[in-house]
């Protein structure tokens, strides 16, 4: 059974930094695309990063271009996203998800906050 | 990016009738060397991530019980539901995966009982 368990979601301050994990079991983790989806609190879904199955490639949306950054560790079968300059706007329940299209399988995401 | 959108925003529909989502493309999402088109709709319920439901505009997905159907062609797409249940009540997105990144979502259409 695929399971993908987020975690390191919480408060942070304006500004500051959070690394968010995605630990994924029950597939052959270094054979697929990833990505992060997020979700503001009563809004739709919004597309934030994908990485390639060995790491090359990666996609960032426009709205987090050059704050967050997106990798995985195939050795541990963990997909990353650091996040950085948050601003209020980046609350959101974050949902990594596997491949980088239609996504069949989704994490139950972890709660991002920025507030001070 | 191509820029998706959904109408209605929300619905109320008796237990048992059909209800109807649309879902609108700014650009055809319709890849001509396959005849496929890359659009996808979720199901999402309070508290779950979504869930897949359709794919290719009109595959349904595994399990997906077959009162849940895509159609459409290019740019404008359907989601029905032929016969409304209780746990039907949900918010649906469609999103279209072709061509190039971000593959962007539509904005939700959530669906209550009448």
């Amino acid at each position: 059974e695929v399971q993908l368990v987020e975690s390191g979601g919480g408060l942070v301050q304006p500004g500051g930094s959070l690394r968010l994990s995605c630990a994924a079991s029950g597939f052959t983790f270094s054979s697929y695309a990833m990505q992060w989806v997020r979700q503001a609190p009563g809004k739709g879904l919004e597309y934030v990063s994908a990485i390639s199955s060995n790491g090359d490639t990666t996609f960032y949306g426009n709205s987090v271009k050059g704050r967050f950054t997106i990798s995985r560790d195939n050795s541990k079968n963990t997909l990353y996203l650091q996040m950085g300059s948050l601003r209020a706007e980046d609350t959101a329940v974050y949902h990594c998800a596997r491949g980088a299209t239609v996504t069949k399988s989704w994490g139950q995401g972890t709660l991002v906050t920025v507030s001070s | 990016d191509i820029v998706m959108t959904q109408s209605p925003d929300s619905l109320a529909v008796s237990l048992g009738e059909r209800a109807t989502i649309n879902c609108k493309s700014s650009q055809s999402v319709l890849y001509s060397s396959n005849n496929k088109n890359y659009l996808a709709w979720y199901q999402q319920k309070p508290g779950q991530p979504p869930k897949l439901l359709i794919y290719w505009a009109s595959t349904r997905e595994s399990g997906v019980p077959d009162r849940f159907s895509g159609s459409g062609s290019g740019t404008d797409f359907t989601l029905t539901i032929s016969s409304l249940q209780a746990e039907d009540v949900a918010v649906y997105y469609c999103q279209q995966y072709y061509s190039t990144l971000p593959f962007t979502f539509g904005p939700g259409t959530k669906v209550d009982i009448k």
